[in-house]
């Protein structure tokens, strides 16, 4: 247990369904992060926030929308997903998030995510 | 841009016995943060080991053990004496203004 936990642990849904993914830390960290992994391919950062301001958007596509309304939580909304948009979406959390912060990150155990 | 490139996609090691991943970066940052993470079946993401750059001593944590050579941007985990529980996916990871991550490598232990 990493003291951050990710809801639901299992997701399926259609193309034209509207979705949210949960996470939250017990941490007292003040930047979060979601992920995608993809099978064979590198985690992909897609969204970061720090002290509750987005501050990187790794060109993620609009039908992905983070919302960060405290330190504590952090969602991913859904919606017209595509099949490739299958995968496990990680949040991590940090101390701190920016450059050479001393940024140990502690991982969710993420969303499996089917869109069929 | 910083890559991470692990070069092994799967790896095998017997029970007790030593084994090395390999890791490679891409950067011409000077100062920066490397770590190796553990995924298992369950899926969470364990941080393993961190390395910081400005360190020339290799970081060493129980069984595991890093060899850093910041000329040639070589980041390798060395696993001792392997145990069954250390079977999973183990990721490479970059740092200097956000994370980036190699695509990992498998690691299975045979009994």
């Amino acid at each position: 247990e990493t003291g951050v936990t990710q809801t639901p642990r299992h997701l399926v849904m259609g193309m034209t369904n509207k979705k949210s993914l949960k996470c939250e830390q017990h941490l007292g960290h003040n930047a979060m992060y979601w992920y995608k992994q993809s099978a064979k391919k590198p985690l992909e950062l897609m969204f970061v926030y720090n002290f509750k301001e987005q501050t990187e958007n790794n060109s993620v596509p609009s039908r992905f929308s983070p919302e960060c309304p405290n330190s504590s939580h952090l969602f991913l909304h859904l919606h017209t997903l595509q099949p490739e948009d299958s995968a496990l979406y990680l949040c991590a959390s940090s101390q701190e998030g920016g450059k050479l912060a001393k940024n140990i990150q502690y991982f969710g155990a993420g969303t499996r995510l089917s869109v069929l | 841009a910083q890559t991470v490139t692990q070069s092994q996609p799967e790896m095998s090691v017997q029970e007790a016995e030593t084994v090395t991943l390999s890791c490679t970066y891409d950067t011409s940052e000077s100062d920066y943060y490397l770590f190796w993470y553990k995924q298992p079946p369950s899926r969470q993401m364990i941080l393993v080991i961190r390395q910081e750059a400005y360190k020339q001593q290799n970081a060493t944590e129980n069984r595991f053990s890093v060899n850093f050579q910041k000329a040639a941007k070589s980041f390798s985990l060395k696993i001792s004496d392997s145990q069954l529980g250390d079977a999973a996916m183990y990721f490479c990871a970059y740092h200097n203004n956000d994370m980036r991550f190699g695509a990992g490598t498998r690691l299975t232990v045979k009994p």
